[in-house]
């Protein structure tokens, strides 16, 4: 029962590198999201999906791109790498539906990234 | 813009005791409030809701109280375990159908349980 799996767990990038971030999920979830949780702040919305080929802007978008092409995959991509960057990246999903809107998100355990 | 506020960075209390943890908010269109509890290096899990329309919602040792007019809401936890040691967070999200769950976060609040 994996739920929410994100890969690598920590990783360490130079200034103007590029990664992605993987995301995947197994629950057959139609809604997923990125967030960034810097040190002691709350998580913020960096885009969301509501389905395989959707994809919106959250509150903090910048520097980052994302696509999901199925339902199950959603890879958070950082084109040029800067020290503003580092941050703890979690992954979630939810499902919702018209009569079902309100659905906790699940989350995975993360994505630590130092941009040095 | 700090649209969810959890003032008390941390909160200590005695095994047994209740715990009383609290979290503001500042938008009126937030209508559902989750808990969120987070160990270290493991992601937030879920841990008790409330829909707007509810005062209360209670799940074995876990209540969660809101107060619309106050745009307040607090999670009560009795009696208090070791194992509930950890960071807490208060999330809302607003009108179920332009939302798309999108969360809104606090800062979190250190629980520690002694025993």
């Amino acid at each position: 029962n994996a739920g929410v799996t994100q890969t690598p767990k920590f990783r360490i990038l130079k200034i103007g590198q590029s990664m992605t971030l993987q995301c995947t999920q197994d629950m057959n979830h139609n809604y997923m999201y990125w967030y960034r949780q810097d040190p002691g702040m709350g998580l913020k919305l960096i885009y969301y999906s509501v389905g395989a080929g959707i994809t919106d802007k959250g509150e903090v978008p910048n520097g980052y791109n994302v696509s999901r092409s199925t339902t199950e995959d959603f890879p958070l991509r950082l084109e040029l790498a800067a020290p503003s960057q580092t941050s703890v990246y979690f992954c979630a999903s939810s499902y919702s539906t018209r009569g079902l809107a309100n659905q906790p998100q699940h989350f995975g355990d993360g994505t630590r990234l130092s941009i040095l | 813009d700090q649209q969810v506020k959890q003032n008390s960075p941390s909160l200590s209390v005695q095994e047994g005791r209740i715990s009383i943890l609290n979290c503001d908010y500042t938008n009126s269109m937030f209508d559902y409030f989750l808990w969120y509890k987070k160990y270290p290096a493991e992601g937030p899990t879920f841990l008790i809701s409330i829909s707007s329309i509810k005062d209360k919602n209670e799940d074995g040792r876990f209540t969660v109280f809101l107060n619309k007019s106050a745009k307040h809401l607090s999670l009560h936890i009795v009696p208090s375990q070791p194992g509930d040691s950890a960071v807490y967070f208060c999330a809302a999200s607003g009108a179920g159908g332009t939302s798309y769950g999108k969360l809104t976060f606090g800062q979190g609040t250190i629980l520690t349980v002694h025993p």
